[in-house]
């Protein structure tokens, strides 16, 4: 099965300034790679997303970036605001097997936006 | 609202007591997923729907488990003879075939004493 790995687990960054989290997947058959930010009780919400055919996407201050070869995708932040500290966590599926098998996540990286 | 939404949003049982939980989908959506979150963990994939159908199961979903989807509407999971490790947060998430994206519910918080 899929297997997710998610660095770092904490990060913590100067409101202003960028932040990266990187992940990497093990299945090449996986396709989409979504992005969620889930607040403290709150549910994951889907911030950004991207397909296999695509090696980047990005979305006001959001960006992902995805390398297939290396199986390895990125979540960048610029110009954090303290709304944007919460944890985030990465996930991949292969829907060409029709997503039965449900996302596979990553651990989470607890984002700190430090004022 | 339109999104998804799942009942109760919390629940505490004693051990060995029978819970059930309900997700209702975003109208039309005939994908519906369901997850497990423990503290500090990403969500874990247990069960699958696609319209009423239940397409795959998690090695996670042991015997105790067991949901349906009766005429592709709402979804519940009930857990049976609970088990203090069955403490979590139990999400539901669906998604509107073709596209690919998963919106997730509220979840319910699960306590077995």
């Amino acid at each position: 099965g899929e297997n997710v790995e998610q660095h770092p687990s904490t990060l913590s960054v100067q409101e202003g300034d960028s932040a990266v989290i990187k992940c990497t997947y093990s299945d090449s058959a996986s396709n989409y790679f979504p992005w969620y930010k889930q607040e403290l009780g709150k549910r994951p919400q889907l911030i950004i997303d991207i397909r296999s055919n695509v090696g980047e996407k990005k979305d006001q201050r959001i960006a992902v970036t995805l390398n297939k070869t290396a199986k390895h995708f990125s979540l960048h932040i610029t110009e954090t605001q303290p709304e944007d500290s919460a944890v985030y966590f990465c996930a991949a599926i292969n829907y060409s097997g029709g997503g039965a098998d449900g996302l596979t996540f990553g651990k989470g990286t607890h984002l700190i936006i430090q004022p | 609202d339109t999104g998804v939404s799942q009942d109760p949003r919390h629940k505490i049982t004693k051990r060995g007591q029978n819970v059930t939980f309900r997700c209702d989908p975003i109208s039309e959506h005939n994908r519906l997923y369901w997850y497990r979150q423990t503290l500090g963990q990403g969500p874990e994939f247990l069960t699958y729907f696609q319209n009423e159908a239940q397409l795959e199961k998690s090695r996670l979903l042991s015997d105790r488990f067991s949901a349906e989807r009766p005429k592709g509407s709402f979804s519940t999971l009930e857990i049976q003879r609970t088990e203090q490790g069955d403490s979590a947060m139990y999400l539901c998430a669906s998604s509107p075939k073709p596209s690919y994206e998963q919106y997730f519910g509220p979840g319910t918080r699960l306590t077995v004493t």
